[in-house]
C-alpha cells in the first residue's frame, strides 16, 4: 500500500515569492493533516481536514497561507507571499478517521527561502 | 505547551535495550501515552500507545508506571537503524475525536555500533 505521497521534497524560493506543496494522502484516509517543522523542533498543526472540510485551521497564519482540500482527497498548502521565517519542513499526514489513533506520515516538503 | 519531559539525548550500544524514560505528571485521566519517532529526513511514525496498561507491539514496549505520571519506552535490541527523535505525546480521546499531537523537542537517540 503507497503511503502518503508529498512533492515537491525540496524547494528553494526568494522571499515574497508564492510556494505551493502538494499531499495525496492514503487512500480512504477521510482526516488530513498539515504540521510545520522548524529546524531542531517537533511539527506543529498548521490545519486539519475532515474530508474537504477543514475543521482545525486555528494555528494557520490566514495572511498569507492557504489550504484546499477541494474533493475530499488530495489537498495544496500555499504560502503567499513566503517570509524568510517560513523555511521548514511541510508535513503532511493522514489517518482514517479522527478516532484513529494512528496518523501516518508523508517525508515532507523542505522550504527554503532565500 | 508540551505536557512531557524528555532528556534531549541518549545514547545505546547495538543489540542492547534502549529505555526512554518520559515525564507526564499533569497526565488526566482521558490521555493517552503516545510514542512517535523521525528518522532523519523522514516523517514521524507512529510507535505505540496506551493508556494505563503496559502494553507491546512488534516495535516496542511501553511500560506506564500506575500513577500515569510517567512512562518508558523500551526497544528490546536496538539496531542502528534505531537512531532517530523519539516524541512522547499526551493526547485525550473525547467524544468528538483524538485531540492534536503536541510534539515537543523529544529525545535523540543515537545506537553505537
Amino acid at each position: 500500500e503507497a503511503g502518503v505521497v508529498q512533492s515537491p521534497r525540496y524547494k528553494i524560493i526568494e522571499k515574497k515569492q508564492p510556494v505551493a506543496f502538494w499531499c495525496n494522502p492514503i487512500s480512504g484516509h477521510n482526516t488530513l493533516y498539515w504540521y510545520r517543522q522548524n529546524l531542531g523542533q517537533g511539527p506543529e498543526l498548521l490545519i486539519r481536514y475532515e474530508n474537504e472540510e477543514a475543521v482545525d485551521d486555528s494555528q494557520l497564519p490566514k495572511d498569507r497561507f492557504s489550504a484546499e482540500r477541494l474533493k475530499g482527497v488530495d489537498s495544496t498548502l500555499k504560502i503567499q507571499p513566503a517570509e524568510l521565517g517560513d523555511s521548514a519542513v511541510y508535513l503532511c499526514a493522514s489517518s482514517s478517521s479522527v478516532l484513529s489513533y494512528e496518523q501516518y506520515f508523508g517525508p515532507g516538503t523542505r522550504l527554503t527561502v532565500t | 505547551d508540551a505536557k512531557t519531559t524528555q532528556p534531549t539525548s541518549m545514547d545505546c550500544a547495538e543489540g542492547r535495550a534502549a529505555n526512554l524514560p518520559c515525564n507526564h505528571s499533569t497526565i488526566s485521566g482521558n490521555e493517552y501515552v503516545y510514542w512517535y519517532r523521525q528518522i532523519h529526513s523522514q516523517g514521524p511514525q507512529y510507535i505505540i500507545h496506551g493508556l494505563k496498561n503496559n502494553e507491546t507491539n512488534e516495535m516496542a514496549s511501553l511500560i506506564i508506571t500506575e500513577d500515569r505520571k510517567s512512562s518508558t519506552l523500551i526497544l528490546p535490541h536496538a539496531t542502528l537503524r534505531d537512531t532517530a527523535v523519539y516524541y512522547c505525546i499526551v493526547r485525550a480521546l473525547s467524544n468528538f475525536g483524538n485531540e492534536k499531537l503536541t510534539f515537543g523537542t523529544g529525545t535523540r537517540l543515537t545506537i553505537i555500533p
